[in-house]
């Protein structure tokens, strides 16, 4: 299985864009076998999935995000990425990236997760 | 947009007891359905794939059944590392991905 890194602020003004990286390792972004997804969970609440990316192919994003969501996967630096644009109060939350593997899987491989607080 | 409604949304039982957690979808997702499991501050992880499959390494008191719109995830004899909180989760192709709202498992 794969390893997964989740870095990027833990603080983001209101308004602002929170910008988050997940480092693969123990494998190749590239190799495919993975629908690259981010998830989150406020506290107290539970899991609500963002988005996943395969390595090749159309992103598939919550619709009640979709207009503020993108991800994007970087094959040089066996990275994937998650920009939510216009965040608000109600954005903070533990984001958690995860690798779904492909055939029906489930989630493989989860990062250990990072609070991003929306705050002035 | 598929919606997933789990039941109950707290289930109280004591160790050895079997318990039963029902997950509802609003259309058809076919097989593709997982079940995850979280204790508080840890990372889930993944306890059923494709509605039935059990993940390697997780206890065979776990099992999953279902088909469609109606899945169920069944403990057979509670133990105490099993008081936690289960979620399921829709990975249909074409439709964005959903968890159900969760089920808290915790001691009678």
């Amino acid at each position: 299985q794969v390893q997964l890194q989740e870095s990027g602020p833990g603080l983001v003004k209101p308004s602002q864009t929170l910008s988050l990286t997940c480092t693969v390792s123990d494998g190749s972004i590239s190799s495919g076998g993975y629908h690259w997804s981010w998830i989150r969970q406020a506290a107290g609440k539970g899991l609500e999935w963002i988005g996943c990316i395969p390595t090749s192919g159309y992103t598939n994003r919550n619709p009640s995000l979709k207009s503020r969501v993108d991800i994007s996967v970087d094959t040089l630096k066996n990275q994937f990425s998650l920009r939510l644009t216009s965040v608000t109060a109600a954005d903070t939350a533990v984001y958690y990236c995860a690798a779904y593997r492909e055939g029906g899987g489930g989630v493989g491989s989860w990062g250990q997760g990072t609070l991003v607080t929306v705050s002035s | 947009d598929i919606q997933m409604t789990q039941s109950p949304s707290t289930l109280s039982a004591s160790v050895g007891d079997g318990v039963t957690i029902t997950c509802r979808a609003s259309q058809s997702v076919g097989g593709w359905l997982a079940w995850y499991q979280q204790k508080p501050g840890k990372v889930p992880k993944v306890l059923i794939y494709k509605a039935s499959n059990l993940e390697g390494g997780v206890p065979s008191r776990f099992s999953g059944v279902g088909y469609g719109t109606e899945f169920t995830l069944t403990i057979s004899s509670l133990q105490p590392d099993d008081f936690a909180s289960y979620y399921c989760q829709h990975y249909m192709d074409d439709s964005p991905w959903t968890f159900g709202q969760g089920t808290r498992v915790e001691m009678k």
